[in-house]
């Protein structure tokens, strides 16, 4: 079965560039999450969808970062314009059961975007 | 500050000893996880124990949890040089109304061979 896509794997860009990381969540789930790591930070939750609606977007860190998530086999996290700073790699991962009552599950996550903002 | 924090940050054994990672968190969970993260890819769900578990096992896998202590130790035993990768504890939990789950920074394991 396939796992969850994401794409592009690499991503080379220059500061003020637009950015756009796609993902293909594994079907039948119907919870989304993006992730950044970085070695300073560790792993942040950016934003967490739930059947397509963005439940907790808290951790995004500002303006220039946005997510969609137009149906249930697609999402992707668009950053404009690109600073130096955005520079990590950033993960995809779906649940079958979300967040909700207790009953976090399992992340499946994808291979990551390693993006490098020059 | 971290809400789960493993320890130790690194650890290099030689393959067939055990391998043990702590992990120490601050408020309440309604369960806690580990995961495994190879260099260069994604990470992968290793084994997850509930608040009201102990202990679970999974293969050489063993995990413990002390609520009262909030702490959880991963335990492989008789590693292999293929069990060298990064692990991670993540705490699900309720936060301002909303359900979360957050990672530690990892703990980097070695097993040389």
């Amino acid at each position: 079965d396939a796992g969850v896509i994401q794409s592009p794997r690499h991503e080379v860009t220059e500061m003020g560039q637009e950015v756009t990381l796609r993902c293909k969540p594994i079907s039948g789930h119907n919870s989304l999450f993006w992730y950044r790591q970085t070695m300073m930070r560790g792993l942040e939750l950016l934003i967490y969808f739930n059947n397509n609606v963005p439940i907790d977007d808290s951790g995004m860190p500002e303006d220039r970062f946005s997510a969609k998530m137009p149906n249930a086999s697609f999402s992707t996290l668009k950053i404009q314009p690109s600073e130096p700073r955005d520079s990590a790699v950033y993960f995809c991962a779906s649940s079958p059961f979300g967040l909700a009552g207790g009953r976090t599950g399992e992340l499946f996550f994808g291979e990551g975007s390693r993006l490098t903002v020059l | 500050s971290q809400q789960g924090e493993e320890d130790p940050q690194a650890l290099s054994i030689q393959e067939g000893e055990n391998a043990t990672m702590n992990c120490s968190y601050k408020t309440s969970i309604n369960n806690l996880q580990w995961y495994r993260q190879n260099s260069g890819r994604g990470l992968v769900h290793l084994i997850l124990i509930r608040s009201n578990e102990r202990e679970k096992h999974s293969g050489r896998l063993r995990v413990t949890l002390d609520t009262s202590k909030k702490s959880s130790s991963l335990l492989i035993t008789a590693s292999r040089a293929a069990d060298t990768a990064s692990y991670f504890c993540a705490t699900a939990l309720t936060q301002g109304g909303s359900e979360k789950l957050v990672f530690g920074k990892g703990t980097k394991l070695t097993v040389n061979p």
